[in-house]
């Protein structure tokens, strides 16, 4: 079955800098990555999400990239903020009903 | 404010209990979903409803059950819990049952059990 890595696990940025998420896939059927985002207290909101047959999408400050060949994709967030703070989840999902999530990162952002 | 309503926020249950959680949507979604979410873990799984009809049990101890009555409401029957099973209980719906749907989650019922 599918299996998504996710890394850094954890991950600590200045306020106004970058930051990247980096997950890899194993199936490559996948064709659709979501991102979501968790903040504590909640449920995961989705974010931004990429379908296979785009390598870039990006949202303002958010912009996710997708290798197919290579079975990776990355969150990409610029001029990161305080309230950006929070367990960000990639996925992916083969077509059916399932999503396979990864680890989750957790973002601290200071001020 | 999440369009994915949860009900009721928190639940203490001794092991004896019965209760149910309750999960809302008024979006016209189809397909509804129940997760289980541990400390600093990814969503888990649990069961999948495409069209109101149970699509989806990734093999859940029948000690959960769980109810789509109509297409916008969802129930999670619990009856006799165990320890272990002190989590978080997400709900998720997506507008289709097929592929590439994004899912909109709600915030949860954290549940402990005594």
């Amino acid at each position: 079955g599918e299996n998504v890595e996710q890394h850094p696990s954890t991950l600590s940025v200045q306020e106004g800098d970058s930051a990247v998420i980096k997950c890899t896939y194993s199936d490559s059927a996948s064709n659709y990555f979501p991102w979501y985002k968790q903040e504590l207290g909640k449920g995961p909101q989705l974010i931004i999400d990429i379908r296979s047959n785009v390598g870039e999408k990006k949202d303002q400050r958010i912009a996710v990239t997708l290798n197919k060949t290579a079975k990776h994709f990355s969150l990409h967030i610029t001029e990161t903020q305080p309230e950006d703070s929070a367990v960000y989840f990639c996925a992916a999902s083969t077509g059916g009903f399932k999503t396979i999530f990864g680890a989750g990162t957790r973002l601290f952002v200071k001020a | 404010d999440t369009e994915v309503t949860q009900t009721p926020k928190h639940l203490v249950m001794g092991m004896t209990n019965k209760k149910s959680l309750k999960c809302e949507q008024h979006m016209g979604h189809r397909a509804m979903y129940w997760y289980k979410q541990k400390a600093k873990k990814p969503p888990e799984l649990m069961f999948v409803y495409s069209y109101e009809k149970l699509s989806i049990n990734e093999s859940v101890p029948s000690r959960f059950s769980p109810e789509c009555p109509n297409s916008s409401l969802l129930n999670l029957h619990l009856h006799a819990l165990q320890p272990e099973d002190s989590a978080l209980y997400l709900c998720a719906s997506s507008q289709e049952a097929v592929s590439n749907q994004p899912q909109h989650f709600g915030d949860g019922t954290r549940l402990s059990i005594l």
